[in-house]
C-alpha cells in the first residue's frame, strides 16, 4: 500500500526566514508526486506534480524537488500570505488517479 | 464561476438520518472523486467516476452511496448516518483518468452528525 509521511506537522517561521518541508513516500512505481496547498476552510490547490528522481519545479517562492524517496519544498523568504497546510500526495502504478495524501505540515509564517 | 461547486457547504443532523451531498464541475473534466477529510486532515479517497462510470470504490460503508447523472455532477448519499461519518467532505475533478493530472477541489462540506 502506498504510504506518505511529512514532516514536520508544524512549523512557524518569521517572515522572511527560509526553509524546507519533508515528505517521505513509499510507492510501487510512482506515477506522480503532488504538493497542493489548504487554506482553513477551503480545498486544497494544486502547487505542483514531480514525475521523476531530480526533477524540480518553481514557483513564486516555492521550489519543489523529488528523489527517489522523499520530495522537499522549499520555502524562500516566506510571507504571512503563506501560511496553510501543505499536503503531498502520490500516484503509484496501481493507477486510475488513486491519490494517497500525506497529513499535511501546518505553516505558520509570522511578520 | 466556481470551477468545483458543493452543496450545502455545512450540514448538522442527526444520526440515523439520510443526507446528500452535492458536487458539480464547470470545467468539462471526465473524472471526478470524494475524499473524507478526518478531524487529524488525513485526506483519503472515497470514490472516484470517468465520465459517470464508477472506477474507484475504497473500502467506504455500503451506507455511502454516490450518483453521477452526468459526466459535470458526482452526489453523495449518506443513509443511516453515524457519529463517525463526521467530517469534511470534498469533491474534486481531473481531466481524464489516466494519467498525472492534478486535481481540483471544492470548497468542503462540513458534517456534523449529533
Amino acid at each position: 500500500e502506498d504510504q506518505v509521511t511529512q514532516s514536520p506537522e508544524a512549523l512557524r517561521l518569521q517572515e522572511g526566514e527560509s526553509s524546507s518541508l519533508n515528505c517521505s513516500y513509499t510507492v510501487s512505481g510512482l506515477r506522480g508526486l503532488f504538493w497542493y496547498r489548504q487554506d482553513p476552510g477551503k480545498g486544497p490547490e494544486f502547487l505542483f506534480t514531480l514525475y521523476s528522481a531530480g526533477e524540480e519545479k518553481e514557483k513564486e517562492r516555492l521550489k519543489a524537488t523529488l528523489t527517489k524517496k522523499e520530495s522537499f519544498l522549499h520555502i524562500t523568504a516566506p510571507k504571512p500570505e503563506d501560511s496553510a497546510t501543505y499536503l503531498c500526495a502520490v500516484e503509484g502504478a496501481g493507477g486510475y488517479q488513486k491519490v494517497t495524501f500525506g497529513t499535511g505540515t501546518k505553516l505558520q509564517v509570522i511578520p | 464561476d466556481t470551477a468545483v461547486s458543493q452543496t450545502p457547504k455545512y450540514l448538522v443532523t442527526q444520526m440515523g438520518n439520510d443526507k446528500s451531498i452535492k458536487c458539480e464541475q464547470n470545467l468539462g473534466h471526465d473524472t471526478m472523486y470524494w475524499y473524507k477529510q478526518d478531524s487529524k486532515k488525513f485526506l483519503k479517497i472515497m470514490f472516484s467516476y470517468n465520465n459517470k462510470e464508477l472506477i474507484i470504490n475504497e473500502t467506504v460503508p455500503n451506507r455511502f452511496s454516490p450518483k453521477s447523472p452526468d459526466k459535470a455532477h458526482l452526489n453523495l448519499h449518506i443513509n443511516s448516518l453515524e457519529l463517525g461519518d463526521s467530517a469534511v467532505y470534498f469533491c474534486a475533478s481531473s481531466q481524464a483518468l489516466q494519467g498525472d493530472y492534478e486535481q481540483y477541489f471544492g470548497p468542503g462540506t462540513r458534517l456534523t452528525v449529533t
